[in-house]
């Protein structure tokens, strides 16, 4: 079964301070893994994109990884910003089959100043 | 601005009947999509079309209808069958039908009265 699964389900830290959120996906044929960050009551907005061949990934204070010999990947955040508080969604697309996009049920991040 | 609006922001159900939120375009994409996203769930493909004139049904069709008659517009239909409605509602767009980045709406949050 394809499936998408993130943690922690939702996470507290400090401003300034750096974290780090897990997907793990169970997704073939495997296309790319995308990451997203959602405000409350918005809609996603693309942060990075990982293909088969990549490891490691940065979008600013954003780094992604990917293994896809474990079927993992994961985004760090440095230095964190009130403004990063949202939800993070993991998202694996696959290379053919109805349904392309495979959504993890997120990560909810709250920074506290 | 290039993007995909969504209107209403807000919208309210009485039972029995059916209402429509709008889902409009201007990237010239092929693809768009309807997704539910309620608390703790990842996002649900209700209905998704890859070109004018042609939708197919996702994992959760029932209670819901969509038309494509124009390439930029994707109107969704709640039906008084949906017997929970409640939920944000995502329009999205790619621009086929493959693997790539999605582009979201800001979203519609459906209320029951």
């Amino acid at each position: 079964k394809n499936q998408v699964e993130q943690s922690p389900q939702s996470l507290i830290i400090l401003e300034g301070k750096n974290c780090t959120l897990q997907c793990n996906y169970t997704v073939s044929p495997f296309s790319n893994l995308r990451w997203y960050k959602q405000d409350t009551g918005r809609g996603p907005v693309s942060l990075t994109i990982m293909t088969f061949s990549e490891n490691t990934k940065s979008n600013g204070r954003y780094t992604a990884t990917l293994d896809a010999d474990t079927k993992q990947s994961s985004l760090h955040i440095t230095a964190s910003q009130l403004s990063d508080s949202a939800s993070y969604i993991c998202v694996v697309s696959r290379r053919r089959g109805t349904y392309k996009y495979i959504f993890g049920t997120g990560t909810r991040l709250k920074v506290l100043a | 601005d290039g993007g995909i609006t969504q209107s209403p922001k807000y919208l309210f159900r009485k039972e029995g009947q059916n209402v429509t939120l709008s889902c409009e375009q201007n990237l010239n994409h092929d693809a768009m999509y309807w997704y539910r996203q309620d608390p703790g769930q990842g996002l649900r493909l209700i209905y998704y079309s890859q070109i004018v004139n042609d939708f197919q049904k996702g994992d959760i069709a029932e209670g819901y209808s969509v038309s494509r008659e124009k390439k930029e517009s994707f109107p969704l239909t709640v039906t008084s069958a949906q017997k929970n409605p409640t939920a944000f509602y995502l329009c999205a767009s790619s621009i086929g039908g493959g693997s790539e980045k999605l582009f979201f709406g800001s979203g519609t949050q459906l209320s029951v009265l």
